[in-house]
């Protein structure tokens, strides 16, 4: 059975555009989540769906959003972006809500010049 | 407030030595998971934990609910162990989302 996908796995943008990354789950997982890691401030969380609704969001701005398809594939966008917004992006999938054991993508590494 | 804890920072270990990490928490769980990872940034879920102990390989998790606290152990350490250790909590009455501890970085070394 096929991983977790993130495309794409590397993305230079400059400040002020926006960005899509996106996320393929494990086939039948249906939660999806989204994390931000940073030297700085490590590892955490973004927002999680399941089944196309957001059920949970971490404390980012506005500026961080996401959607889930009928397909459970999910994306996220950042727009307006600023330089602390480098970071790594990464998904995790898991069969129901995030209570079960999640599986991890490779990762989106962002950086913003 | 809900924090994660872990000890040590950085671990430097030679081949074979038997490898503790630990993690503390500040307030009650519904789940705890130890996470891996390699220079690259993939992450690989190792455990998840709310009681007792699990083991796989030579890789075995511990947690004490009573104490708030975790303990990953690595038996007959291997240089292909070297990598970032992260512990994550999800609290009890939380939304449901992942608190994550700073991450343990170990070098074995052959």
């Amino acid at each position: 059975k096929a991983g977790v996908t993130q495309t794409p796995r590397y993305l230079i943008k400059t400040r002020g555009q926006q960005v899509t990354l996106s996320c393929s789950p494990i086939s039948g997982h249906r939660s999806v989540s989204w994390y931000q890691q940073t030297p700085g401030q490590g590892l955490q969380f973004l927002f999680e769906y399941f089944s196309e609704t957001q059920r949970n969001k971490g404390n980012f701005p506005g500026r961080f959003s996401g959607r889930q398809f009928s397909n459970s594939r999910s994306e996220m966008n950042v727009s307006t972006l600023e330089l602390g917004d480098s970071a790594l992006y990464l998904c995790a999938s898991s069969v129901q809500v995030s209570y079960n054991e999640q599986f991890f993508g490779p990762g989106t590494r962002l950086t913003v010049l | 407030k809900n924090e994660v804890e872990q000890s040590p920072q950085n671990l430097t270990a030679q081949e074979g030595e038997f490898i503790t990490i630990n993690c503390s928490y500040s307030v009650g769980i519904s789940a705890l998971h130890w996470l891996q990872q390699h220079p690259g940034g993939g992450i690989v879920s190792l455990f998840m934990l709310s009681s007792g102990k699990k083991k796989h390989g030579r890789l075995i998790a511990t947690i004490n609910i009573q104490e708030k606290h975790s303990s990953l152990h690595i038996t007959a350490s291997h240089p292909r162990d070297s990598a970032v250790y992260i512990c994550a909590v999800r609290f009890e009455g939380s939304q449901g989302n992942l608190i994550f501890g700073k991450g343990t970085k170990l070098s074995v070394k052959p």
